[in-house]
């Protein structure tokens, strides 16, 4: 019983080097979201995708690009890193996106460093 | 806009002791409220959420919180806190018929032997 897959857990990168966050679920979810974990900050909404093939900005896009081909998986990238890109990106997603009914499965985080 | 706050970012508390987290919130709305707790290095799991049915709402390994709307507050409370329980616990808001949450800065509960 898998639920949200995130790789990798761990990377380093340098200034200007590119990534993809590869999340994977298999609870056949509609919605998928990414979000960014800072000390003191909560969790901040990156992207989302309401759908197949679908995507929208969240709270904090800048720097970031998304991808759903897939209705299962949800990739994020980072074109040209920075170091205030370095954080904890956790993957969510929910089967509905009624605020009464609606709750996230969060995958395990992934460890980013920019150097 | 909404927002939360979360009054302590820190709780320790002994082994067997009640537990009180506590959470405010700010909503021009009726809003839907969460209780998400993360353990370390683990994804976060919701634990209760209130939908404006019942104020008092029961969530998993015996926490409950009650909706207070004249004091826009959402505390957590557990009767009787145990080693397990050591984690951060986040409270979070939702005004829109959405799923677009806004997250608290999270408390880090230590429990004490």
């Amino acid at each position: 019983n898998a639920g949200v897959t995130q790789t990798p857990k761990f990377r380093v990168l340098k200034t200007g080097q590119s990534m993809t966050l590869l999340c994977a679920q298999d609870m056949n979810h509609e919605y998928m979201y990414w979000y960014r974990q800072d000390p003191g900050m909560g969790l901040r909404l990156i992207h989302y995708s309401v759908g197949e093939g679908t995507t929208a900005k969240g709270e904090v896009p800048d720097g970031y690009n998304v991808s759903r081909l897939k209705k299962q998986n949800f990739l994020l990238g980072l074109e040209s890193a920075a170091p205030s890109q370095t954080s904890v990106y956790f993957c969510a997603s929910s089967y509905s996106d009624r605020r009464d009914t609606g709750e996230l499965f969060f995958g395990e985080g992934s460890r980013l460093t920019v150097l | 806009a909404q927002s939360v706050t979360q009054l302590d970012s820190h709780v320790s508390v002994s082994e067997g002791t009640p537990v009180l987290l506590r959470c405010n919130y700010s909503s021009s709305y009726s809003p839907s409220l969460f209780w998400y707790v993360q353990h370390p290095n683990k994804g976060l799991q919701l634990l209760l959420k209130y939908t404006s049915a019942a104020t008092l709402v029961k969530g998993i390994n015996g926490f409950e919180a009650e909706f207070k709307k004249s004091e826009t507050s959402f505390h957590l409370t557990k009767p009787s806190a145990h080693m397990s329980d050591a984690a951060e616990y986040f409270c979070v808001v939702s005004e829109d018929a959405t799923n677009k949450l806004i997250f608290g800065t999270g408390t880090l509960l230590a429990v004490q032997p």
